[in-house]
């Protein structure tokens, strides 16, 4: 089974500061990857799909980059509404997500 | 707009039984797979089931297989999950979700989830 290993586990930025965030898997997903933004008490809302697709509707701010097995997410600028739960997730067999990556206000 | 509710959560003993259903709308539901995942309180993502858009393949976490069922109705644009033999684990926020497209594995879409506790 493949696994998805997010680093780093919280992540304490400051607004306008510029946030990357890494998710590792275990064995090659191919640009197999997605990311998600989750807020308390809300359901995920995808950002990117196949490593570097931006959803519909999500800021130019946001971008993905990598193939294989090492993928990042890049926040240019932060602004108040980012900081949140980030989960990577594969999908180059059943569907899988990382463990997170707290993104917090410093 | 895309809208996916949820519906069905609520608490059963270990061993019971509990069917949570998912109306969509704002979008030609017969046309895309559908998904449910799944969050334990204060944990990540899990999915559990995965449904194709004419129902005809179904397919499901090893943790869930052979207790729950994933099913729709097109003719009513709902979703449904029947979940049997519940274990303390199954506490979660189930989520409906939508597949991106073609079956891609990618939920572009999610409902506001309900919540099941399996508790004696």
């Amino acid at each position: 089974e493949i696994v998805l290993t997010q680093s780093p586990a919280t992540l304490s930025l400051s607004p306008g500061e510029r946030a990357t965030l890494s998710c590792r898997a275990s064995q090659s997903v191919s640009s197999y990857l997605a990311w998600y933004q989750q807020k308390p008490g809300q359901a995920p809302r995808l950002l990117i799909y196949d490593a570097s697709n931006r959803a519909t509707g999500i800021p130019a701010r946001f971008s993905g980059s990598g193939s294989g097995t090492d993928f990042t997410l890049t926040i240019s600028s932060l602004e108040p509404e980012d900081f949140a739960v980030y989960y990577c997730q594969q999908r180059s067999n059943w569907p899988l997500f990382g463990q997170g990556t707290r993104l917090e206000i410093k | 707009q895309v809208q996916l509710v949820e519906s069905g959560g609520g608490v059963v003993q270990p061993g019971g039984s509990l069917r949570l259903s998912c109306a969509a709308s704002g979008f030609t539901f017969s046309s895309y797979g559908m998904h449910w995942v799944r969050q334990a309180p204060g944990k990540g993502l899990e999915w559990v089931a995965f449904i194709r858009y004419d129902g005809s393949n179904k397919y499901y976490a090893d943790s869930v297989k052979g207790r729950f069922t994933i099913s729709r109705d097109n003719s009513k644009n709902t979703l449904y999950l029947q979940m049997n033999s519940l274990r303390a684990e199954d506490t979660a926020v189930y989520y409906c979700a939508k597949d991106r497209a073609g079956g891609q594995y990618y939920f572009d879409y999610w409902g506001q989830g309900t919540l099941v506790t399996v508790s004696s």
